[in-house]
């Protein structure tokens, strides 16, 4: 059982340059979400998917777009990377009760 | 937003002393969750609260959810090295499709 699977764990980009995050849940879960960690700033949401076919802003949604075009994925795309979006990203899953289960997490360099 | 504060940003002790932490909100929440984040890995659930003044363990960890269900406390007892790391609080919003999270209290124990 994987639980929650992310892929890659380590990029670097260029400013501009395009890539899509993919996290994959085993756990047949409806809700869905992406996450941002910022140094002394917490976990911060980005977007979030409450089943197949749905997504929704989060707190921090500008400068990304998501896909769930399946139960088990979601995807976080960034059309043209900045500087600011420098940061780890957490992808997240849960059943319906609040209590969600995290990735690994993706270490995005952005220069 | 709902937004959660969590003190102290970070805490020293030695080993053996126990630890306590808190987070508090201006609105209500109906479930508090606390959450350990290693170095390098993504947040795992310690203990969830779902009724006001619940008083919950896991193991040397106890939590409590507040009567005004503003706020909840983590007490950590006889901390050992492998307690380091960032405790996150968090809560769902009232529809339980966002869930918010603290800034985190990030935890060091001497040996």
């Amino acid at each position: 059982n994987a639980g929650v699977t992310q892929t890659p764990k380590f990029r670097v980009l260029k400013t501009g340059q395009s890539m899509t995050l993919l996290c994959a849940q085993d756990m047949n879960h409806e809700y869905m979400y992406w996450y941002r960690q910022d140094p002394g700033m917490g976990l911060r949401l980005i977007h979030y998917s409450v089943g197949e076919g749905t997504t929704a802003k989060g707190e921090v949604p500008d400068g990304y777009n998501v896909s769930r075009l399946k139960k088990q994925n979601f995807l976080l795309g960034l059309e043209s990377a900045a500087p600011s979006q420098t940061s780890v990203y957490f992808c997240a899953s849960h059943t319906g009760k609040p209590e969600a289960f995290f990735g690994q997490g993706t270490r995005l360099t952005v220069v | 937003g709902q937004q959660l504060n969590q003190s102290p940003q970070s805490m020293f002790i030695q080993e053996g002393e126990d630890v306590s932490m808190n987070c508090t909100s201006s609105s209500i929440f109906n479930t508090w969750l606390w959450y350990k984040q290693d170095p390098g890995e993504g947040p795992v659930l310690l203990i969830a609260l779902y009724k006001a003044g619940e008083l919950t363990s896991n193991g040397r960890l106890t939590a409590q959810f507040g009567i005004t269900r503003k706020d909840s406390f983590l007490n950590i007892s006889a901390s050992i090295p492998s307690d380091v790391g960032i405790y996150f609080c968090a809560g769902p919003n009232n529809a339980g499709n966002m869930l918010t999270f603290g800034g985190g209290t990030r935890l060091m124990v001497k040996p």
